[in-house]
This record gives structure tokens, sequence and C-alpha cells, in this order.
């Protein structure tokens, strides 16, 4: 069955460290997302890509980034760790722009000290 | 002012009620929207997609919208136990993916 995964579940790192979340999906759709959700925000969307070699800021992009090398995986990247990148990160995938559903991975728990 | 709103909750009815989540957004250009359901500890999975004015049923969920007003609710008729969990209104733009997530209502069906 087609899915979406990310890696690590959880972790824990130090301020100022650089820390990359994976993200994988077998769907072989075109879109990928990633978001961080924090109490009292819901979610919010940090980078988004239509495609390989594709890449966009979303709402929270200040800080991160990624990178599209296939169609398979969006990496997160954070540059430099900071206590207010502490949260639950989400990532998920989608076959069309705007109308379609978009599919979720079951997030990663980072907790920067 | 959040580009979307809900009422954070907690919302509690007893089995077998309906319950009504309410969610209104800024943006007029939103196309597309959508009612999330997230267990504790889970990622949110698609309970309901509306795009034009009206209701959409699907078994027990009933999405309905007004772009009029702004406006977009659930409702779930015959509340379980298991419908127990935080709903997510999702709104999307013009036919991009800058999609926009309320906080959520935290539901709780008693028996």
């Amino acid at each position: 069955d087609a899915e979406i995964t990310q890696s690590p579940r959880h972790k824990i790192t130090e301020t100022g460290r650089q820390v990359t979340l994976a993200c994988h999906q077998t769907w072989n759709h075109n879109n990928m997302f990633w978001y961080r959700q924090d109490l009292g925000h819901g979610l919010r969307l940090i980078h988004y890509s239509y495609g390989v070699q594709d890449t966009n800021k979303g709402e929270v992009s200040d800080g991160y980034s990624v990178s599209r090398s296939n169609t398979e995986d969006l990496p997160l990247t954070l540059e430099s760790a900071a206590s207010s990148q502490t949260s639950v990160y989400f990532c998920a995938s989608s076959d069309h722009r705007g109308t379609d559903t978009q599919y979720f991975g079951p997030g990663t728990r980072l907790t920067v000290l | 002012q959040k580009e979307v709103e809900q009422n954070s909750g907690p919302l509690s009815v007893p089995e077998g009620a309906i319950a009504s989540l309410n969610c209104t957004y800024s943006d007029r250009g939103s196309q597309s929207f959508f009612w999330y359901r997230q267990y504790s500890g889970k990622s949110p999975e698609l309970i309901m997609s509306i795009y034009s004015n009206g209701d959409k049923e699907d078994g027990r969920f009933t999405a309905q919208l007004n772009k009029a007003s702004q406006y977009v609710s659930l409702l779930i008729r015959d509340s379980q136990p298991s419908d127990s969990a935080t709903y997510l209104c999702a709104v999307n733009r013009d036919n991009n993916n800058d999609m926009r997530f309320g906080a959520g209502t935290r539901l709780t069906v008693k028996p």
C-alpha cells in the first residue's frame, strides 16, 4: 500500500545544531508539504514543493529549508535549531494542486534544548 | 484576526446527539474547504471536502458551506465516543496549495 513516512519520530537536539527531518512518500504525488503544529496555532505551512527541483516558502519558513531531488522525498532542514522550533512536524502530500486532498505522515516530535 | 477561526472548545455532547462544529475564514478568494479529524498524538485525516455552497453529506457527516458569510460547518449525527477528537478546518486559496488551518475544536462524546 502507498504511504507517507517520516523519520525520526522523535528527536531531541541542542540549540544551534543543524537538524534534518526526513519525509518519504510512495503515492507518487507531485506535491509535498511540511507543516508544524503548536498548541493554539494549529497547523502552519513551512515549505512546499510542486515537483522535482521546485520549492516554495510557506507561512513560517524562516530558519527552515527544503530541497526536492526526486518525487518521493522532501527533507526539511533546520539550519541552526532554536528553542522556538520545538514542535511537532508533519509532512503531507497531494496529487493535484488546490482542490486535492493532502495525506499526512505520522509526524516528528522535535525538542530543541 | 486569524485567517481561519474555530472555537477551541472543548465541545461536549452525549452519545447519539448531533455535534456541530463551526469555522469562519477571512479570505474571500478561498475556493476549497476541508475538515480533518485528529486523534491525540496522531496525524490529521480527511473527513470531508466541500467546494460549492450548500450541504454535502457523507454517512453521519454533513459539511455546510456559505461563501457569502465565509462560514463552513461540520455536523456529526448520532455522535459516538470514537468521534472524540480534535477537528481541524482547513481553507485553500485560489488553486494553490497554501492551505490555512484553524487551531481546531476538541470534541468529546460522552457515553
